[in-house]
């Protein structure tokens, strides 16, 4: 099965960019998204395929992906950004969507 | 307004079984594919089970094939999942998530209900 790697923690401090990166084999072939979740709340979807951002998500969240590395970057990071960031992609020969392991940002 | 609202959850036994809900509303639910993702504690997401916009066709995790079945009511705007055969590394709070295209990104989810099994 597929399998996604992330970091556990990416600290940032206030101000500063924030890069969580996505690990899997060829991610760059499909389509990666991204979610936030704060404590005892659903997860939220920032970034979508890849890069697109849905209504609502600052300009300061971007994503890319490319070879076996995807990368969702938090520019001019905010105490508000302090959560965990899931990965997630399709995966298409199987049917079932896979989750990576999540990374907690806090911001220092 | 979007709305997705999970029920059900609750202590269970080992081997016990449990049906979760989802009440759907804001949206015309027959037109979405639908998802159960769970959650232990202090872990990640972990998707579950999907289901296409008529019913007939459903797919399910690994590790819950066989024990868990997912389910809709398009006529009552509902989504539901059984549980049976359950194991305490079930144990999780399980979300239902609203799948937006083909590319599988999750737009809308629910708040969750907690699963907890446990003798």
């Amino acid at each position: 099965s597929y399998v996604l790697t992330q970091p556990p923690s990416v600290s940032v401090a206030p101000g500063k960019t924030a890069r969580i990166t996505c690990g899997g084999n060829n991610i760059g072939s499909k389509s990666v998204h991204w979610y936030q979740q704060k404590p005892g709340q659903a997860p939220v979807l920032v970034v979508y395929d890849d890069s697109a951002r849905p209504s609502g998500t600052p300009e300061r969240f971007s994503g890319s992906n490319s070879g076996n590395t995807a990368t969702l970057t938090i520019n001019r990071v905010e105490a508000g950004d302090e959560a965990d960031y899931h990965c997630q992609v399709w995966e298409r020969s199987s049917d079932h969507w896979v989750f990576g392991g999540g990374t907690k940002l806090p911001v220092l | 307004e979007v709305q997705l609202v999970e029920s059900g959850g609750g202590l269970v036994q080992p081997g016990g079984s449990l049906r979760l809900s989802c009440a759907a509303s804001g949206f015309t639910f027959s037109g979405y594919e639908m998802n159960w993702v769970r959650q232990a504690p202090g872990k990640g997401l972990e998707w579950v089970a999907y289901i296409s916009t008529s019913g007939s066709i459903s797919y399910h995790a690994d590790s819950v094939k066989g024990r868990f079945t997912i389910s809709r009511d398009n006529a009552k705007n509902s989504l539901s999942l059984q549980l049976s055969s359950l194991r305490a590394e079930d144990t999780a709070v399980y979300f239902c998530a609203r799948g937006e295209s083909s590319s599988g990104w999750f737009g809308y989810w629910g708040q969750g209900t907690l699963v907890s099994v446990s003798s």
